[in-house]
């Protein structure tokens, strides 16, 4: 089956690090995706996983684990304006995007 | 980087008309479009796949007399909402994935800006 897990919400502070972790199941599994999404806003892209690994951009790093369906997303020196959701999302074999329900990062001064 | 453009970005009507909304590829041609619907405080959900010069594959649940797609062109996918109600009422966001990115190659998606439809 397909399956996404990510924690409901998360709450941080400014200047903080924090880790969102998402498990998946996914049949012929062909990557994952973390996309920011603001509120009354379309989804931003943040990472692209497709190897076992770390990726890091800025502020912003990606793992992955292939073999254990794990990935979590990396926030470094918090900012206000990183309140938002942030959703995991795999592919499957026919790369088609299997959602999680989002992480909603509350972040406070 | 890739841009989507979504027309309109709002829309406001009565029950019972039907609600056109646009999605167009910028600066790319896009074999596969992809139409969510977002619900207040929701994940997105996957409506239906759209792919230029064929018919769209719809979700399971999703009526396809009642969401009407259309992509006749490499920039271009329509979603028409016919007979919209209330319950209708929702964020409706497409994104397109890059002709030619496909395999081992990455396949992202770019995501519009969405479209907040309310039906009274």
């Amino acid at each position: 089956g397909q399956n996404i897990d990510q924690p409901t919400e998360m709450t941080a502070t400014e200047g903080a690090i924090v880790q969102i972790n998402c498990t998946y199941q996914t049949s012929g599994f062909n990557g994952l995706f973390w996309y920011q999404q603001h509120a009354g806003e379309a989804p931003t892209f943040l990472s692209y996983n497709v190897l076992d690994g770390l990726e890091e951009k800025g502020r912003f790093s990606s793992f992955l684990s292939r073999s254990k369906g794990y990935s979590y997303l990396l926030l470094k020196e918090l900012q206000m304006k990183d309140s938002a959701s942030y959703l995991c999302a795999s592919t499957d074999s026919n790369y088609q995007l299997i959602w999680g329900a989002g992480t909603k990062l509350i972040i406070k001064p | 980087g890739a841009v989507v453009s979504q027309h309109p970005s709002r829309v406001i009507c009565k029950s019972g008309t039907s609600v056109k909304i646009e999605c167009r590829s910028l600066d790319f041609q896009a074999t596969t479009m992809f139409w969510y619907r977002q619900f207040p405080k929701q994940s997105l959900m996957l409506m239906a796949t759209s792919n230029e010069g064929s018919k769209a594959t719809y979700e399971q649940g999703v009526e396809k007399d009642k969401f009407l797609i259309n992509h006749a062109s490499l920039t271009l996918s329509t979603l028409t909402v016919t007979s919209a109600h209330p319950e209708d009422s929702s964020f409706y966001i497409c994104s397109a994935r890059p002709s030619g990115n496909s395999g081992s190659d990455y396949n992202e998606q770019f995501f519009g800006p969405g479209t907040r439809l309310t039906v009274l």
